[in-house]
């Protein structure tokens, strides 16, 4: 069954403090991996997107690594912010019965406190 | 930047009631999906459509659903009789061309509630 973990559910850190999300993957066949930052009450927003290949890539304060042999990856942030405060999911697209699909994760809560 | 935009933002309705959310894609978009994220749950595809037809859709998107998409830029999802358990927040995304790592970008969501 396709499926997206990640974890931790919640997470709180304090100002300025750098934190890592998982997300592990049982999709298959894997095609890319996305990382999305949702607001409270707003659409997603995508922070990368990773293809088989690709190991690392960052945008700004966050770093995302994927690591394809163990279906893992994780999304590194650096000096947290208070606006960093949103739920992060993790989303594998993957081909099922022939066609595109995305499978998501259920998200971390982040909280950013002062 | 471009954007998808969504109406209404939020929209109280009575069980049994139809509904029609709309969504204007980024325009030279030629994918466009709608999800749905029941509040403190998972976000969910319902159907995604393509060259003006539903190329996939999910067993949530049973026959109350519809889409359409009556011009060259609307996209809209209609929800024949709303049900308590419709009551969610709804997504249009769209992403271009390549069938690749397009990237998908999501509305602001509507927002349902079905009294």
């Amino acid at each position: 069954k396709n499926q997206v973990e990640q974890s931790p559910q919640s997470l709180i850190i304090l100002e300025g403090k750098n934190c890592t999300l998982q997300c592990n993957y049982t999709v298959s066949p894997f095609s890319n991996l996305r990382w999305y930052k949702q607001d409270t009450g707003r659409g997603p927003v995508s922070l990368t997107i990773m293809t088989f290949s690709e190991n690392t890539k960052s945008n700004g304060r966050y770093t995302a690594t994927l690591d394809a042999d163990t279906k893992q990856s994780s999304l590194h942030i650096t000096a947290s912010q208070l606006s960093d405060s949103a739920s992060y999911i993790c989303v594998v697209s993957h081909m099922d019965t022939g066609r595109r699909a995305l499978t998501f994760g259920s998200g971390t809560r982040l909280q950013v406190q002062p | 930047e471009p954007e998808v935009t969504q109406t209404p933002s939020h929209q109280v309705t009575q069980m049994g009631q139809e509904v029609i959310l709309r969504c204007v894609p980024i325009s030279n978009h030629l994918y466009f999906y709608w999800y749905r994220q029941i509040l403190g749950q998972k976000v969910e595809f319902l159907v995604s459509f393509y060259n003006n037809e539903i190329s996939e859709k999910s067993e949530i998107f049973d026959d109350q659903f519809s889409v359409e998409r009556p011009d060259g830029s609307n996209f809209t999802l209609k929800i024949r009789s709303t049900k308590l358990e419709d009551s969610a927040m709804y997504f249009c995304a769209s992403r271009g061309a390549g069938v690749g790592t397009g990237e998908l970008f999501f509305g602001e969501g509507s927002r349902l509630t079905v009294l």
